[in-house]
């Protein structure tokens, strides 16, 4: 079945602990994504990456990092966590030039 | 102004209503995406539009390039379509820029 994987799907922490939240895909897809989605302002893109080794700012790239070793993953990384990055988090992937998007079932995280 | 706006951001119908929600944008885009999401938080693909109309069941998508426009219609609304629907503009690079959404409660 082809699907985007997140882990773990919640996740509460304390501010300054460094951690992971991964994702993966098993369509071979090019292009993978991460997006927060936070009441009132919608989904907005984090990071992107268009093929392995090669990934790009979104538009709220602070505090986050991410890597693309193989195709099929792209984890996201919460180096020092705060209070404002509590969201709820959406990894997706696409075969890129103009395909569906498709998305993980989401990560909600709480950082106290 | 957000690049992305939808309207209306909430709307309430009855079952067998006619649905539409409209979506306006102010960039150069590729394509446009309307997507849906469950009360669960699964978001779901239902259309991507580059160029004219598409249709998937009770779904129709349109768009209209030159007017910076596109409109997701639902025929024979049913209490199993309430969610919120999303228009996503992609932009060079496969970038995604989002609205924020239209709330859909179809009553029976």
């Amino acid at each position: 079945e082809a699907q985007v994987t997140q882990n773990p799907r919640y996740l509460i922490t304390v501010t300054g602990k460094k951690l992971t939240v991964t994702c993966s895909q098993n369509m071979n897809h090019e292009y993978m994504s991460w997006y927060r989605q936070d009441p009132g302002l919608g989904l907005r893109q984090i990071y992107y990456s268009m093929n392995v080794e090669v990934t790009d700012k979104g538009d709220v790239p602070e505090g986050y990092k991410v890597s693309r070793k193989e195709k099929r993953n792209f984890p996201l990384i919460l180096e020092s966590p705060s209070p404002n990055q509590t969201s709820l988090y959406f990894c997706a992937s696409s075969p890129g030039g103009l395909g569906t998007q498709y998305f993980g079932p989401g990560t909600r995280l709480l950082v106290l | 102004k957000n690049e992305v706006e939808q309207s209306p951001q909430n709307l309430t119908a009855q079952e067998g209503e006619f649905i539409t929600i409209n979506c306006s944008y102010s960039v150069g885009i590729s394509a446009l995406h309307w997507l849906q999401q469950h009360p669960g938080g699964g978001i779901v693909s239902l259309f991507m539009l580059s160029s004219g109309k598409k249709k998937h069941g009770r779904l129709i998508a349109t768009i209209n390039i030159q007017e910076k426009h596109s409109s997701l219609h639902i025929t024979a609304s049913h209490p199993r379509d309430s969610a919120v629907y999303i228009c996503a503009v992609e932009t060079s690079g496969s970038r995604l820029t989002f609205g924020e959404g239209t709330q859909l409660t179809v009553n029976p």
